[in-house]
């Protein structure tokens, strides 16, 4: 079965530092990695998703993550944080199916 | 664009009442999934379609019902409501076959039973 870890419920960060977020998946196969940003009383947005190819993928809003398949993670980064970026995030596996596993989200906190 | 659409968006439901939240998408999208959202257990997946005329059952399915008469919408049903069922439900649809397309998520609906 496959399952994802998000290890920080809250991270707390300064404007203008930079921010990791990390994603732990296990599965006995390959899969698909996404990560989603729910801002405050809205649905999910998909930041970015890794499928195959390079393991560094760039997503929307300055965002990046990096897959290591040897670590099974799969951590977001930003270099540069700014207070509009304060949302959950939530990190995704999905395999052969096309439903998406969750995990438990964390939620930033960018202060000025 | 109005995407994924979800109404209600509020509703405070008593123990036992029964209600329907409906979930309409203009994207033509074969799948269909309703989630509910607890605070640190993420998304969890009550039921989804793969099409038209079709259901199945996610992670947390006990409690509700679901139908898909029509391609754009996907109703999920609480025959008796519970306290357990507080929650926030979102539908989401995608596209194509294969994990690799993106879900697109409604705005959600809060849900409360008391």
């Amino acid at each position: 079965a496959q399952s994802v870890t998000q290890l920080d419920s809250q991270v707390p960060v300064f404007e203008e530092a930079p921010v990791e977020l990390r994603c732990n998946y296990s599965s006995s196969v390959s899969v698909y990695l996404f990560w989603y940003v729910q801002y405050p009383n809205q649905g999910l947005q998909l930041l970015l998703k890794y499928l195959s190819g390079s393991t560094l993928v760039k997503g929307i809003n300055g965002f990046e993550a990096e897959f290591n398949k040897s670590q099974t993670s799969f951590h977001l980064r930003k270099p540069s944080v700014h207070i509009s970026d304060t949302a959950e995030y939530f990190c995704a596996v999905s395999r052969s199916s096309y439903k998406l596993i969750f995990g438990s989200g964390t939620r930033l906190l960018v202060r000025p | 664009n109005a995407g994924v659409t979800q109404t209600p968006k509020f509703r405070v439901l008593k123990t036992g009442q029964s209600m329907t939240l409906l979930c309409a998408q203009d994207m033509n999208h074969e799948y269909m999934y309703w989630y509910r959202q607890d605070p640190g257990m993420g998304l969890r997946l009550i039921h989804y379609s793969v099409g038209e005329g079709t259901t199945a059952k996610g992670e947390v399915p006990d409690g509700y019902n679901v139908s898909r008469l029509k391609k754009q919408n996907f109703l999920l049903g609480l025959e008796s409501a519970a306290p357990s069922q507080t929650s926030v439900y979102f539908c989401a649809s995608s596209y194509g076959q294969g994990a690799s397309t993106e879900a697109f998520f409604g705005q959600g609906t809060r849900l409360t039973v008391v």
